[in-house]
């Protein structure tokens, strides 16, 4: 069964830009969680898709947005970018979410801000 | 937010020295907690899921306890082997959210 993939690996973009990160989640999984990762900090939840709904969100501003396809295909989109935002952002899938107990995490995409 | 600390921030140890990681977390709210393995470059990996008060997992040399009731677990790592080296995660599971630890970056020396 072919893991969760996440394109792109690396990804320069310049402040004030907008990027759009890709993530498809192991066949037959319904649910789609997005974390940050910035040093010294924990993934830090952005939010989940289940059956292309936004079932939760994490404490972010209003520039990080997602979606979710009908093929479970998730998609991340962040606005205006900023200097912080430079940072590992993994994709994780489930068949269920956490009350399935179980998540599988993408390579991740390496976002650079300069 | 739920707060969620793993100590120490870093380790390192000799080969075959045995070790032990701390993750601690609220005692409500609580539905598993999870442990993972994180090598540079790859993917977080899942070592154990553990759900009850008092459980006790076991994968090779790899071990954890469960203490819902005090809110904290513990990784242990026996003979540890240069292939260990790794940062692990810990992951409180609310049902809804995962709430993750800083993880513990540990590097065994040959």
């Amino acid at each position: 069964k072919a893991g969760v993939t996440q394109t792109p690996r690396y990804l320069i973009k310049t402040r004030g830009q907008q990027v759009t990160l890709s993530c498809s989640p192991i066949s037959g999984h319904r649910s789609v969680s997005w974390y940050q990762q910035t040093p010294g900090q924990g993934l830090q939840f952005l939010f989940e898709y289940f059956s292309e709904t936004q079932r939760n969100k994490g404490n972010f501003p209003g520039r990080f947005s997602g979606r979710q396809f009908s093929n479970s295909r998730s998609e991340m989109n962040v606005s205006t970018l900023e200097l912080g935002d430079s940072a590992l952002y993994l994709c994780a899938s489930s068949s269920r979410g956490p009350s399935s107990y179980e998540q599988y995490f993408g390579p991740g995409t390496r976002l650079t801000v300069t | 937010i739920l707060n969620v600390e793993q100590s120490p921030q870093s380790l390192h140890v000799q080969e075959g020295d045995s070790t032990n990681f701390t993750c601690s977390f609220p005692s409500s709210n609580f539905y598993a907690l999870h442990w993972y393995r994180w090598e540079t470059a790859k993917s977080p990996e899942a070592l154990f899921v553990m759900t009850l008060n008092g459980d006790e997992k076991k994968k090779g040399r790899i071990s954890a306890t469960l203490n819902t009731k005090e809110g904290y677990s513990y990784l242990y790592i026996k003979g540890s082997q240069p292939e260990d080296s790794a940062t692990y995660l810990c992951a409180f599971n609310t049902g809804n959210q995962f709430y993750f630890g800083t993880g513990t970056s540990l590097t065994v020396i040959p």
